[in-house]
């Protein structure tokens, strides 16, 4: 079955350092990889997808089909970061998984 | 448009009764989608629609639970019965295109505790 895993519940950062946000993902095919965020009070957004290569607000994620991963990046932490992130694997109309979420939190 | 609206917000219910939740896509979606988010976990599916027809559901939706999108607008979710394992987050989504995976379009959901 498809599956997406983010190990971590929470991370917690200091301003100005980098950040990785573990994603792995299951599937045997060629699944569509998404990261979305959810900002206190907000409604879940999309951050960024795989098939468009954007750098969005600073954070960059590589898709590395051998270790079936999608991890997200930034190099240098602000505070207007911390959120909930969920990384999401899709597959053909409606098959959208999401992984139970990491809590980042960036710390002055 | 102010995109995907859901109502109500909040919903309390005792045990045994029924729901009913509305969610309004964006105009030109022709995709609508279901999810159930509890505490501690990410949105997991219940159900999907391609303009009106309900093409598929999880085994996640009980009997009690029914989804309709007449005329393809505006979608309805009616749990009947309602448990205590019910109370959850309803989201619901929206996106355009056929074929492959498009970004979704979140509304803020309708919160159901079952008392």
């Amino acid at each position: 079955a498809q599956r997406v895993t983010q190990p971590e519940k929470l991370l917690s950062v200091f301003k100005g350092a980098p950040v990785e946000l573990k994603c792995n993902y299951s599937y045997s095919g060629s699944p569509e990889l998404f990261w979305y965020v959810q900002y206190s009070r907000q409604r879940l957004q999309l951050l960024l997808r795989h098939i468009s290569r954007e750098s969005i607000k600073g954070f960059t994620a590589d898709l590395n089909k051998g270790e079936t991963s999608f991890h997200l990046k930034k190099p240098f932490a602000q505070e207007e970061d911390s959120a909930m992130y969920y990384c999401v694997s899709a597959t053909g109309t409606y098959k959208y998984i999401f992984g139970t979420g990491t809590r980042l939190k960036v710390l002055a | 448009d102010t995109g995907v609206s859901q109502d109500p917000r909040h919903k309390i219910t005792k045990r045994g009764q029924n729901v009913t939740f509305r969610c309004d896509p964006i105009s030109e979606h022709n995709r609508l989608y279901w999810y159930r988010q509890t505490l501690g976990q990410g949105p997991e599916f219940l159900t999907y629609f391609q303009n009106e027809a309900q093409l598929e559901k999880s085994r996640l939706l009980s009997d009690r639970f029914s989804a309709e999108r007449p005329k393809g607008s505006f979608s309805t979710l009616e749990i009947q019965r309602t448990e205590q394992g019910d109370s959850a987050m309803y989201l619901c989504a929206s996106s355009r295109g056929t074929g492959v995976p498009y970004e979704q379009y979140f509304g803020p959901g309708t919160r159901l505790t079952v008392t």
